[in-house]
């Protein structure tokens, strides 16, 4: 079965780092991008960048430049996200998907709930 | 960067109801626009890809037309499994989503 399965909620503190994880299965996992979504609570989807397994190339979006490391291990199928120092404003729900060759997302993960709060 | 803006914001339907949501590109995009359709507390689904090539499994009351700088996504008989927020996703340059409709009930 196709899917994207994604590492559980976090609860964190402003300053702490995190890394969440995108685990494909189903498919070659090294030959399709993946991007990472952002969701903020009751607003709409931000792509923060995309990254190609097969030899980690990473386009991040300019609006998240700088802000998260995009990275992944093909040897074990699996994206991550991470933040060195997270803030409040990271609140949010962060989806990884997969892109089709033409630039579609065809396939998402559940979603991974990341809160921020002293 | 390419900017995506749907209409409406919200739209009230009833069961049955015919309904249409537009979603226009800061400049020419080919046919390279996406709907995405996400329920409250799920992830975002494919429905078409391409401007109008349904997703496989995705059922025919869904359809979407469009090209350029706008495009329309249909519901041809609005069901009660339907009432969710879509979003349209360009991929012509770089990916960008547009705010979202969300189609509630009237």
């Amino acid at each position: 079965e196709l899917q994207l399965e994604q590492s559980g909620a976090e609860v964190k503190k402003p300053g702490d780092s995190l890394k969440i994880s995108c685990k494909g299965s189903g498919y070659s996992f090294s030959s399709y991008w993946i991007g990472w979504v952002r969701q903020m609570p009751g607003k709409g989807l931000e792509l923060l960048g995309i990254i190609f397994p097969a030899d980690s190339d990473t386009r991040s979006s300019p609006s998240f430049q700088g802000q998260v490391t995009i990275s992944a291990d093909k040897s074990i199928s699996t994206a991550y996200l991470q933040w060195s120092s997270l803030k409040a404003s990271d609140t949010g729900m962060y989806y990884c998907a997969r892109q089709d060759g033409a630039g579609y997302f065809d396939l998402w993960g559940q979603g991974t709930l990341v809160t921020v709060s002293s | 960067d390419i900017q995506m803006t749907q209409s409406p914001y919200t739209l009230s339907a009833s069961v049955g109801d015919r309904v249409t949501i537009t979603c226009r590109a800061s400049q020419s995009i080919s046919r390279w626009l996406a709907w995405h359709q996400q329920k409250p507390g799920k992830a975002p689904k494919l429905l078409i890809y391409d401007a109008s090539t349904l997703k496989s499994g995705v059922p025919s009351r869904f359809s979407g037309s469009g090209s350029g700088t706008e495009f329309t996504l249909t519901i041809s008989s609005l069901q009660p499994d339907d009432f969710a927020t879509y979003y349209c996703q360009q991929y012509y340059s770089y990916w960008t989503f547009g705010q979202g409709t969300k189609v509630e009930i009237k």
